[in-house]
């Protein structure tokens, strides 16, 4: 079966530093990758989308990555701040089903 | 969430009895989504529509059921609610797939 995996729980970075948070995806190809942040109490809000053909995305301060070969996706915050604070959930997709298939999400805490 | 409402945002409510969350939509989107996560298992999709009166079941459909009448409305049944149940629910939109989803804020349930 499908299977995504975030292979941190949780990642603490000091304010200033790059956050970098993996994810892995295995038993399919997706032809996309989207990343998502989740504040607590809310719903997840949309960040990036990348496409199979694309090696990297950027956004102002975030940068994902794809590697079709590695099965991965990296996200990357730059200059991160301790409003970045928020669990990130990946999405590959489609799914057997034309849905996205959501990881358990990392949670990221930036320290001042 | 601009765009998405989804009603009542908190519910308690005895084992047995029927449910319907509601998922209401303004941006005429084709694609609606209910998502339920829980702690250790992330956002799992429950069902999802393609357009009016077309739906199809996700992983975790047993003991749910959905109906869409309108564009606007996605409604959620819990025929007969479990303890199993009890979890925050989520509403998703997309214009087509492969396109971000928008998420609405949720519903915590709760099943005594």
């Amino acid at each position: 079966s499908q299977k995504i995996e975030q292979n941190s729980e949780a990642l603490n970075i000091q304010e200033g530093k790059t956050a970098t948070l993996t994810c892995n995806y295995t038993n399919y190809s997706p032809a996309y990758l989207q990343w998502y942040r989740q504040d607590p109490g809310r719903g997840p809000v949309f960040l990036l989308l990348i496409r199979e053909n694309e090696k990297e995305k950027r956004k102002e301060r975030l940068k994902v990555t794809f590697d079709t070969t590695l099965k991965q996706s990296l996200f990357h915050i730059t200059a991160s701040q301790p409003a970045d604070s928020a669990t990130y959930l990946c999405a590959p997709g489609p799914g057997s089903q034309g849905n996205l298939i959501f990881g358990k999400g990392t949670k990221l805490s930036v320290k001042p | 969430d601009a765009g998405i409402t989804q009603s009542p945002r908190h519910k308690v409510t005895e084992t047995g009895t029927p449910v319907t969350l509601r998922c209401h939509q303004t941006e005429n989107h084709r694609y609606m989504y209910w998502y339920r996560q829980d702690p250790g298992h992330g956002l799992r999709l429950i069902h999802y529509s393609y357009g009016v009166k077309d739906t199809d079941k996700g992983e975790v459909s047993d003991g749910y059921s959905v109906s869409r009448s309108k564009t606007e409305d996605f409604l959620l049944t819990l025929e007969s609610a479990t303890s199993s149940q009890t979890s925050v629910y989520f509403c998703a939109i997309s214009e087509r797939q492969g396109n971000g989803y928008t998420f609405g804020s949720g519903t915590r349930l709760t099943v005594v």
